[in-house]
């Protein structure tokens, strides 16, 4: 079975640049979850959707992302305009729903803003 | 708000030898454990869970991990260290209230000593 499928894998771009990472979930899951990853601050979560509906984005850092799911079958993180301090590795993960199930990670997007 | 502690950031042992990573939680509730695996340039994968019953939960890879109450503790254990063990190791512990969101902790990395 597929699982979660984060693009692109790699993105390198100037500062100032928007930006927009695409994640599809395992099919049937109905919750999906978008962390950023560095080596300061570990792993955060910065919004999470159930049911394409977000639940929470209190992690979300400021104004600049936004996230969406326009479906159960799609998202996007979105950083506009980027800055050099966004440069991390970002994962979606998604689940079947309730507290007692694993999530599942994509392979992330490693963003690195010149 | 919950809180997992990861003792050490850093462990190293032999091939062959015990593997004991540490992982303490605060909470007055026992919420859902989680050990997740994080090998170079790819996403967390789910190790093994615990969630209720049984308090030592046998995982992937030959891990296992025991819930103890009383010490708020959730050990990662494997008898016999492999050289592909080396990795970076998160454990995770559910939001109270059984919604979806986890809070993880800073990771500890395994390294593997010929």
């Amino acid at each position: 079975d597929a699982g979660v499928i984060q693009s692109p894998r790699h993105e390198v771009t100037e500062m100032g640049q928007e930006v927009t990472l695409r994640c599809k979930p395992i099919s049937g899951h109905n919750s999906l979850f978008w962390y950023r990853q560095t080596m300061m601050r570990g792993l955060e979560l910065l919004i999470y959707f159930n049911n394409n509906v977000p639940i929470d984005d209190s992690g979300m850092p400021e104004d600049r992302f936004s996230a969406k799911m326009p479906n159960a079958s799609f998202s996007t993180l979105k950083i506009q305009p980027s800055e050099p301090r966004d440069s991390a590795v970002y994962f979606c993960a998604s689940g079947p729903g309730g507290g007692n199930q694993p999530q599942h990670f994509g392979d992330g997007t490693r963003l690195s803003i010149l | 708000a919950q809180s997992v502690t990861q003792l050490g950031s850093h462990v190293s042992v032999s091939e062959g030898a015990l593997v004991l990573l540490r992982c303490n939680y605060s909470s007055s509730v026992p919420p859902y454990l989680f050990w997740y695996v994080q090998y170079p340039n790819q996403g967390l994968q789910l190790l093994l869970k615990y969630t209720t019953g049984a308090t030592l939960v046998k995982g992937i890879n030959g891990f296992e991990a025991e819930f103890k109450k009383s010490e708020t503790s959730f050990h990662l254990t494997k008898p016999s260290a492999h050289m592909s063990d080396a990795a970076e190791y998160f454990c995770a512990v559910s939001d109270l209230g059984g919604n979806e969101k986890l809070t993880f902790g800073t990771g500890t990395r395994l390294t593997i000593i010929p």
